[in-house]
């Protein structure tokens, strides 16, 4: 089982749609969690980190659920700007001290007018 | 964010040559920094972790003696591809971090290597 698992995709999805994409993971004691955004050829941008609490940046909600172990990102009102590959990625647990992330495969994201 | 800046953004070379690739940090001090490896619609997947003055941690089936990472200072890691084969082509991407667990890392702008 890949340590860190996305649908891929694509979704395609009309402008102003609602789209959710989630992402699970296999470390029960993975500790931080992000979501990316990676244009064609590009490298991926912090897009939002993901709080047990969630949290909610402008169209952007992130959600966390350890008990289930995934990670959840929600676009409200899609742009087609938004399209794109996103990207959830996991660090590590905190004795192992791996500070690298692990990445999601990507779900890419198609927002058409 | 921290800014990380990665040269070059792209470059080509014949086979069995090699290529370095450069990442800095800018405005902060990396005492770790992360090289991964992107092939096309594949994730980024970790090489190697570098700690500022010290030998890099290969991931495995990474061949060290191939990827040759140096990280002498606390702004400047580089990746050498030695005796690069068409095979090693890919979108390499470099990561820097100030040490702090949990903090995301920030990343360079990726060069796409193609080996002919």
């Amino acid at each position: 089982r890949k340590e860190v698992e996305q649908d891929p995709g694509p979704f395609n999805v009309p402008e102003g749609a609602t789209v959710a994409f989630n992402c699970t993971y296999s470390n029960s004691a993975s500790q931080s969690f992000f979501w990316y955004r990676q244009d064609c050829r590009k490298e991926p941008k912090l897009l939002m980190s993901v709080y047990s609490s969630g949290n909610e940046d402008g169209r952007f909600t992130a959600q966390l659920n350890r008990a289930s172990q995934y990670i959840s990102l929600l676009i409200r009102d899609s742009k087609l700007s938004d399209s794109a590959t996103y990207l959830c990625a996991v660090n590590g647990p905190m004795d192992t001290g791996r500070r690298a992330l692990t990445f999601g495969s990507g779900t890419r994201l198609q927002v058409q007018p | 964010g921290a800014v990380v800046s990665q040269h070059p953004s792209w470059v080509i070379c014949k086979s069995g040559t090699s290529v370095k690739i450069e990442c800095r940090s800018l405005d902060f001090q990396a005492t770790t920094m992360f090289w991964y490896r992107q092939f096309p619609k594949q994730s980024l997947m970790l090489m190697a972790t570098s700690n500022e003055g010290s030998k890099a941690t290969y991931e495995q089936g990474v061949e060290k003696d191939k990827f040759l990472i140096n990280h002498a200072s606390l702004t400047l890691s580089t990746l050498t591809v030695t005796s690069a084969h068409p095979e090693d082509s890919s979108f390499y991407i470099c990561s820097a971090s100030d040490g702090a667990l949990n903090t995301e890392a920030f990343f360079g702008q990726g060069t796409r290597l193609t080996v002919v």
